[in-house]
Parts: C-alpha cells; structure tokens; sequence
C-alpha cells in the first residue's frame, strides 16, 4: 500500500483565491482526519469521518472551510476564500485504529 | 480543546541516555497512542497502549499508561541522534483520536 497520498504537496496562492487539498486514504480504513498544523497553534484536529460520514467538525475555523468525503477512497478541503492567515501544513490521516498520517500539503496564501 | 497535554514542552539531552516524556490526559479512553514527527514531516506513529494496559514495549520505547492517574509517558533508552524530533501523545475514544501539543527532543552528540 502506498500509505495516505496528498495532494498537492505544495501550493502557494493569493488571498482570496479558492484552495482545495486532495486526500485518498488506505484502503479498508473507515476513518479520516484533516489536521492543521503550525509554530503557534500546534496539531490541531480540523474534522474527521467515519465511514464517510462527518462525525465532528467543530474544529474546522470558519464557513470559509468545508470538508467532503463523496466516497471511501477520496477526500477533499476546501478553504474559500483563502487568507494568510489559513498558511499552514495541512494534513490528512486515516485509521482502523493507529492513525496513519499523510506527508502534509504546505499551503502558503499570500 | 487539546486532551493530552505532553511534559516538558521541550528536552534536551546527551546521546545515549535515556528521555522520558510524560502525557496527562482528561477523560476516560480506550486506548493511548504516541507518535513522532521529524521535522517537515508527517507523524509516524510509535507505540500504542490499550486502557486495560499498564506496559508495553517496542524495541527501545517503553510505553506506561496510569489509567487511575490519566497520565502516560514515554521512555527512549539509549538516545540517538536519529530521535530528535517531536513526540505526541494521542488519546483514543469511540469516537475520535486527539493530539497533545507535543514535547520537542533534541539529542546532543
């Protein structure tokens, strides 16, 4: 298997502008993480899915952020509009049980 | 809200001994996870506890979980410089899995 695949693993885009990041998970996994990380907030949890149904996503920041998951081998993030203050390294995850973590997208909004 | 809460924030030591990092945590759990991150990098979990567990081993990490305490922590004997990184605590319900903020681990040569 070749793990949780991301995409793009870089993106760089001007304030305003619509950012999605792809994620397809491990294939038999049920559940699926979006995270956020930065110096000053940390890992912070986004939402999650468990057998494609979001289960929590109060800590997804704003309206401006969505999550979808249309089947078990695909997941989306959308930020819209971006802002700089959304720079970060976003990543997915998903599990059974331990998760599994994605190489990260690093998302810079100028 | 973050659950586990790891100590110290930050530990330097000499290669070759050992570190301990320690994660308290607020609620009930089913199990107890430690990850690491390398700069740049994804986590990569390690080691994982079950609540009905009080020990585990895995190669050079020894994991305890406290359950009456709600704390855990994490031994690395015999440091290497390889271990520098960030080490997370990961605390696991029925329902989802939440990260600490993690201790930083530098090894000296």
């Amino acid at each position: 298997d070749a793990g949780v695949i991301q995409s793009p693993r870089h993106e760089v885009t001007e304030m305003g502008q619509e950012v999605t990041l792809r994620c397809k998970p491990i294939s038999g996994h049920n559940s699926l993480f979006w995270y956020r990380q930065t110096m000053m907030r940390g890992l912070e949890l986004l939402i999650y899915f468990n057998n494609n149904v979001p289960i929590d996503d109060s800590g997804m920041p704003e309206d401006r952020f969505s999550a979808k998951m249309p089947n078990a081998s695909f997941s989306t993030l959308k930020i819209q509009p971006s802002e700089p203050r959304d720079s970060a390294v976003y990543f997915c995850a998903s599990s059974n049980d331990e998760q599994f973590f994605g190489p990260g997208t690093r998302l810079t909004v100028l | 809200s973050q659950q586990g809460e790891e100590d110290p924030q930050a530990l330097s030591i000499q290669e070759g001994e050992n570190a301990t990092m320690n994660c308290s945590y607020k609620t009930s759990i089913n199990n107890l996870q430690w990850y690491r991150q390398n700069s740049g990098r994804g986590l990569v979990h390690l080691i994982l506890i079950r609540s009905n567990e009080r020990e585990k081993h895995s190669g050079r990490l020894r994991v305890t979980l406290d359950t009456s305490k709600k704390s855990s922590s994490l031994l690395i004997t015999a440091s290497r410089a390889a271990d520098t990184a960030s080490y997370f605590c990961a605390t696991g319900s029925a329902s989802k899995i939440i990260f600490g903020s993690g201790t930083r681990l530098s090894i000296r040569p």
